[in-house]
């Protein structure tokens, strides 16, 4: 079972308000994605690391912003969440080209 | 442009039943081919991963083809279980950056009734 984890797996918050959602892997995988997914819809990159202290954005524009200060730990921060933003989002990491491993995602509605 | 196609959007079948799911890519260079089940809320989870070199792999009750001449793949699934309820989505990854860029499908939404 792959070691990737995202908290929370569930959020619901106010507009406006500032949200980071984290996700961490202990598999030592230098590459990790952030992926956003609407429901019945494929999934977008929206920022991936090749490791410690890169960062780029994805394919899909997107108003969060991330960090890699660390290895194993990828925050993905909204600095003023809209009900725009409500999706549900899905990290990941790999390891070179191969496999990418996901975690649970977390489902964010912001009202 | 690279991009994915999956068929059919949609699938019911019965308990039991065998189907195939199709996944054609335009993706290129082509680096390899996975396949994975996405149940409900939840994260992906691979069922197979193939290269250009491969042309079957199987995963229990699950086997890919892959035909890189025709860029096209298929996932097969036999003896349906009602646990097969899930998205398939189908993802290829390319050679031409050091990131393999992964590019997704948007998935068959299979659902298996009793």
């Amino acid at each position: 079972e792959a070691d990737i984890y995202q908290t929370p797996r569930y959020l619901v918050i106010g507009t406006g308000k500032k949200i980071t959602l984290e996700c961490s892997q202990t598999m030592g995988h230098d590459k990790m994605y952030w992926y956003q997914q609407d429901p019945g819809m494929e999934l977008h990159l929206i920022h991936y690391s090749y490791g410690v202290n890169s960062t780029e954005k994805g394919d899909l524009s997107s108003e969060s912003t991330v960090s890699r200060i660390r290895t194993e730990h990828f925050p993905l921060t909204l600095e003023s969440a809209r009900p725009s933003h409500t999706s549900q989002y899905l990290c990941a990491s790999s390891l070179l080209s191969t496999e990418a491993f996901f975690g649970q995602g977390t489902r964010l509605t912001v009202v | 442009k690279n991009q994915v196609e999956q068929s059919p959007q949609s699938l019911i079948i019965l308990e039991g039943k065998n189907c195939t799911l199709q996944c054609n890519y335009t993706v290129s260079p082509f680096s390899n081919l996975r396949w994975y089940k996405q149940d409900t809320g939840r994260g992906p989870v691979s069922l197979t991963i193939m290269t250009f070199s491969e042309n079957t792999k199987s995963n229990g009750r699950y086997t890919a083809t892959l035909d890189a001449d025709t860029k096209q793949s298929s996932l097969h699934i036999t003896a349906s279980q009602l646990s097969d309820s899930a998205s398939y989505i189908c993802v290829v990854s390319d050679r031409g950056s050091t990131l393999g860029r992964l590019y997704f499908g948007r998935g068959t939404q299979l659902t298996v009734w009793p």
